[in-house]
């Protein structure tokens, strides 16, 4: 299917500072999850959002599941080396799944 | 560690040929989804199982096949390979269909 529209593309910051992205779609999903990969490895899950209006966190990750149904946006504070790496989105749907193209984050100590 | 499995990890083969990808859900998890992801892009779903059978189909080729198994493990299935089916092939598992999706470490083709 479509991806989803994620930005930004990639970000550079520097250690401590925050860190916010975020997704949308013309169509409306079921639930919202986040994912962070490291090149050659595989997605791990930080964050799923079921409801509509949602907040949850996740450590110094936080993630919203817009109001509207089509959007998502995720934070993260307070940024370490470790968390260099790609994130990205994905919206579901009964069997329609779609992904962001993600945004790459770079961390500079 | 996601609790889902993929074998082998890596599989470097030459154009023409076949392969079989392996993959082993989280306990519990009934639904199977694989994935392809070529170098520097986004995730490409293929096919989805749940329970053993068929539920969704992606961007699958015709020489792609898969099927999930009694005992909830899954195959996918790559014949008349080439070199653009190179790629990171990966398979999540969830519960059920609007669940979270666990990934797996993935198996990385290689066609020569």
């Amino acid at each position: 299917g479509q991806q989803l529209n994620q930005s930004p593309q990639s970000m550079f910051i520097q250690e401590g500072e925050d860190v916010s992205m975020n997704c949308t779609s013309s169509s409306i999903f079921n639930t919202w999850l986040w994912y962070k990969q490291d090149p050659g490895e595989g997605p791990v899950l930080l964050i799923a959002l079921y409801k509509a209006g949602e907040l949850t966190s996740n450590g110094r990750l936080t993630a919203q599941f817009g109001i509207t149904r089509k959007d998502s946006f995720l934070n993260i504070s307070a940024s370490i080396p470790s968390d260099v790496g790609i994130y990205f989105c994905a919206g579901q749907r009964n069997n329609d799944m779609r992904f962001g193209a993600g945004t790459r984050l770079t961390v500079k100590p | 560690d996601s609790g889902v499995t993929q074998t082998p990890k890596h599989l470097i083969t030459a154009t023409g040929q076949r392969v079989t990808l392996r993959c082993s859900p989280r306990s519990g998890d009934l639904s199977v989804y694989w994935y392809q992801q070529s170098l520097d892009q986004g995730l490409q779903f293929l096919i989805q199982y749940y329970n053993g059978e068929e539920r969704a189909k992606g961007n699958i080729l015709e020489r792609f096949s898969a099927q999930q198994f009694p005992d909830l493990h899954s195959e996918l299935n790559l014949s008349s390979l080439e070199l653009g089916d190179s790629a990171l092939y990966f398979c999540a598992s969830s519960k059920d269909r609007d669940y979270e999706q666990y990934f797996g470490p993935g198996t990385r083709l290689t066609v020569t």
